[in-house]
């Protein structure tokens, strides 16, 4: 079946150290998604991609790194520079640049900071 | 700014009733709006897109409306049922690109037996 996959479902990040959380898709979508989600409010855009090797800030990038080097894989590294980093990630892809099929989302990794 | 408003707070209904849940925006120009469903601890998923020219979308017992005077969506499930418990986002797409969409916080359902 096709889909987003997400991994790990949760993770623990100690204090200065940095994490990667990955997102694999087999949709053949061309546009890839991170959004964070914290309780209360909606889900905040961190960064984008529309093509492989190319990808823009969304609106709370700082902290935070992606890559996307090949067209299934959208990974995204939490540095320790982004002070409150304890939420629930979610990859999203989409077909169409105007989103008008809606997205497609993974399963989510949630995120600690221990 | 840009705002979207969900009722936050859950919406309790019995079952077979029908469901409608409300999306109010400001300052926003929305060429699209979307529905999804989220249960607990997963991801969103997509369930109905409807365009700025239309006025009512329907998918089984759901049912969408839009209208851009009032700045409002209305989605709408007919005969609940307690599987339909979880939260709905709406989420409006200016159209302007990739970058352009914003979600809103949710609505919890809870269909009670």
């Amino acid at each position: 079946d096709g889909g987003i996959t997400q991994s790990p479902k949760y993770l623990f990040r100690k204090e200065g150290q940095n994490v990667t959380l990955s997102c694999e898709q087999n949709l053949n979508h061309d546009a890839m998604y991170w959004y964070r989600q914290d309780p209360g409010q909606g889900l905040r855009l961190i960064y984008y991609s529309q093509i492989v090797n190319d990808f823009q800030k969304g609106d709370i990038a700082e902290g935070y790194s992606v890559s996307r080097e090949k067209k299934e894989s959208f990974p995204l590294t939490v540095t320790s520079a982004q002070k409150n980093p304890t939420a629930f990630y979610l990859c999203a892809s989409s077909q169409h640049e105007t989103t008008n099929y809606g997205y497609t989302f993974g399963s989510g990794t949630r995120l600690t900071v221990v | 700014s840009q705002k979207i408003e969900q009722n936050s707070e859950a919406l309790n209904i019995q079952e077979g009733k029908t469901a409608t849940l409300t999306c109010n925006y400001t300052n926003y120009s929305p060429a699209y709006l979307q529905w999804y469903r989220q249960d607990p601890g997963r991801g969103p998923v997509f369930l109905l897109l409807i365009r700025e020219n239309e006025k009512e979308k329907r998918k089984e017992r759901l049912k969408v409306t839009f209208d851009t005077t009032l700045k409002q969506s209305l989605f709408h499930i007919t005969a609940s049922q307690p599987a339909d418990s979880a939260t709905y986002l709406c989420a409006l797409d200016a159209g302007l690109g990739y970058q352009k969409v914003t979600f809103g916080i949710g609505t919890k359902l809870q269909v009670i037996p």
